[in-house]
């Protein structure tokens, strides 16, 4: 069953470095997301990126974070200055549809971040 | 700003009953609403959706119910199984949101054998 995935699985930074977090969505997805659950709390949503673009964001997503798709398979997150309030599960997801429009959100396992 | 509330953070149900979890929302604009069940250490699951011009939606095992006068929608699981214990998520949607999918808290099923 194909599946969405996500490098690293867990990553320690210093407060203050860049951290870019890898997904590999589902291959004939074309809207990807990106959410965090920070511990203990609930699931948010990020960004959302369609052809190429972001499509929606929530006020989250500052000009600290940014999103890419350098190829044709990879879909990245970059956090440019960490704080330690970035510390969190970001869970990347892809869809064949719009999400939230009825299309099911496909998500990857997760990559755990920790920010000292 | 709860939009999506899970008031029961947890339940326990005996294998073979019904499991019946929750969910209230603030929001009217809300068109989409969604379940979703997490094992630890993996990312959610899609289970069952169901659209705010019906009010239940059945796929196997699990029924969604939504009252839309009450903000209130509800997970059946008949009949429960020891594999069903996760934490379930209840997410809303408004219509033409692009994945913006706002989430519960969660509550998490433990199924006894």
């Amino acid at each position: 069953e194909p599946e969405v995935t996500q490098t690293p699985s867990h990553q320690v930074t210093q407060m203050g470095q860049e951290v870019i977090l890898r997904c590999v969505p589902i291959s004939n997805h074309l809207y990807f997301y990106w959410y965090r659950q920070i511990l203990g709390q609930k699931v948010e949503f990020l960004v959302s990126f369609y052809n190429n673009e972001i499509s929606e964001k929530s006020e989250i997503f500052d000009d600290q974070f940014s999103v890419e798709r350098p190829d044709g398979s990879n879909f990245t997150l970059k956090i440019r200055s960490t704080k330690l309030e970035d510390s969190a599960m970001y869970f990347c997801a892809s869809s064949g549809v719009a999400g939230g429009a009825g299309g099911e959100l496909f998500f990857g396992e997760g990559s755990r971040l920790t920010v000292l | 700003d709860q939009q999506v509330k899970q008031n029961s953070p947890s339940l326990s149900v005996q294998e073979g009953r019904i499991s019946i979890l929750n969910c209230d929302y603030t929001n009217s604009m809300f068109d989409y609403f969604l379940w979703y069940k997490k094992y630890p250490a993996e990312g959610p699951t899609f289970l069952i959706s169901i659209s705010s011009i019906k009010d239940k939606n059945e796929d196997g095992r699990f029924t969604v119910f939504l009252n839309k006068s009450a903000k209130h929608l509800s997970l059946h699981i008949v009949p429960s199984q020891p594999g069903d214990s996760a934490v379930y998520f209840c997410a809303a949607a408004v219509g033409g949101s692009q994945g913006n999918l706002i989430f519960g808290k969660g509550t998490k099923l433990s199924v006894k054998p």
